[in-house]
């Protein structure tokens, strides 16, 4: 059984903090490790798709690093905003064409 | 460009009941996937299906039926409602499986009684 962990399970930050979260993923058979934003009464929606081991990517505040030989991909989000709040998801893509996705990381930021 | 489009939002069965919960997409995705939400849970695949034709079985597949007749339908079935098909259904469409991002319906919120 793949298995995808995310942790914390839940986070409360002051706003400007900084915060991450960690993914952790079958390191074997990788294709892709995904990270989704959703909101409460909204559907995900998708920060990043990655690849490659070593990736990095960008999106204003929010960040991704990824290491597949490891398993593990952290998500970093800079000067955390009320807005930020939100379950963030992250999904891993193997040889079998799925996603499996992880439990999620709530984060609250009180103003 | 409507994305993904799921009906109903909101349904309630009563047990031994069957339905169709219907989603449609218009960005022409060979892929296609069906989710349920349940607390403490996440996400977890219920059917998939690479393109028109095929489909398989997630990691819940039982209660559920599927078809994928066209590129932009794939309704999910549900045989014969039971209690513990209470969840939100989540439709998702992609253009290359796993490796492009995935595009979500709205959801439907399912109560069986």
């Amino acid at each position: 059984i793949l298995n995808v962990e995310q942790s914390p399970q839940s986070l409360h930050v002051q706003e400007g903090d900084s915060t991450n979260f960690t993914c952790s993923f079958p390191s074997s058979n990788f294709y892709a490790l995904h990270w989704y934003r959703w909101e409460t009464a909204k559907s995900p929606e998708a920060l990043f798709v990655m690849t490659l081991n070593g990736d990095e990517k960008k999106k204003g505040r929010i960040s991704a690093t990824l290491n597949t030989k490891e398993g593990y991909s952290y998500l970093y989000i800079k000067g955390s905003q009320p807005e930020d709040s939100a379950t963030y998801l992250c999904a891993y893509g193997g040889s079998q064409g799925n996603l499996i996705f992880g439990k999620g990381t709530k984060l609250s930021v009180k103003p | 460009n409507a994305g993904v489009t799921q009906t109903p939002k909101f349904q309630v069965l009563k047990t031994g009941q069957s339905m169709t919960l219907q989603c449609a997409q218009d960005m022409n995705h060979e892929y296609m996937s069906w989710y349920r939400q349940d607390p403490g849970m996440g996400l977890r695949l219920i059917h998939y299906s690479v393109g028109a034709g095929i489909t398989d079985q997630g990691e819940v597949p039982n209660g559920y039926n599927v078809s994928r007749s066209t590129t932009e339908d794939f309704p999910l079935r549900l045989l014969s409602a039971a209690p513990s098909q209470t969840s939100v259904y989540f439709c998702a469409s992609s253009l290359l499986s796993q490796v492009t991002e995935a595009f979500f319906g709205q959801g439907t919120r399912l109560t069986v009684v």
